[in-house]
């Protein structure tokens, strides 16, 4: 398998305009995790899905931000419009459901808002 | 209620001696421990973990950890350090009792800087 697939791998934009990350996690897998990491913050949990349906977004830091699964295969994470202070390394994982599984990340997408 | 701490932001030691990153845990229930390393430009990778049994947990390039109840511990060892040990390191913990994948929690990190 080719693991947590994450795309871009880099982005850079300017302030006001839509974001767009995407992830395919590793196939079987049926819970799948968004992460925010900067060097203020550390790494942040966002969002999680357990079967495509979103179970706990109490780290999505505003309504600019929105994730969404359609279907087992495929996540996007949207900031819009986008801010300087979004700038970060944005980290999709998945794992098996159970408290016990393993989180696999993928290699992250950095983002930069000018 | 879960959180990690990670003592130490940094941790210094010379290639060839022990090394030891730190970890303490507070949870309602139960912990399942993990430990991820993260290499610059990459994300967190699996290390080991700690389900139940033995306390002593071995896991991938020569790393173990040990979990101790007592003192709501799981410190990172590797008996011997070598250069390439050279990263970011997370500790994370979630109930056992979460049915729900879980959320892990996530330590702030520790960078291990092996020397030659």
């Amino acid at each position: 398998d080719a693991g947590v697939i994450q795309s871009p791998r880099h982005e850079v934009t300017e302030m006001g305009q839509e974001v767009t990350l995407r992830c395919k996690p590793i196939s079987g897998h049926n819970s799948l995790f968004w992460y925010r990491q900067t060097m203020m913050r550390g790494l942040e949990l966002l969002i999680y899905f357990n079967n495509n349906v979103p179970i706990d977004d109490s780290g999505m830091p505003e309504d600019r931000f929105s994730a969404k699964m359609p279907n087992a295969s495929f996540s996007t994470l949207k900031i819009q419009p986008s801010e300087p202070r979004d700038s970060a390394v944005y980290f999709c994982a998945s794992s098996l459901k159970g408290a016990k599984n393993i989180q696999y990340f993928g290699a992250g997408t950095r983002l930069s808002v000018l | 209620a879960q959180s990690v701490a990670q003592p130490e932001d940094q941790v210094n030691v010379a290639e060839g001696n022990p090394l030891t990153v730190k970890c303490t845990y507070s949870v309602s229930g139960n912990p399942y421990l993990f430990w991820y390393v993260q290499y610059p430009n990459r994300g967190l990778q699996f290390l080991l973990k700690y389900i139940t049994g033995d306390n002593l947990v071995k896991g991938s390039y020569g790393f173990e950890a040990e979990f101790n109840k007592s003192q709501t511990s799981f410190h990172l060892k590797k008996p011997s350090a070598l250069v390439s040990d050279s990263a970011l390191y997370f500790c994370a913990v979630r109930d056992k009792r979460n049915t729900n994948a879980g959320k892990s929690t996530f330590g702030d990190g520790t960078t291990l800087t092996v020397k030659p």
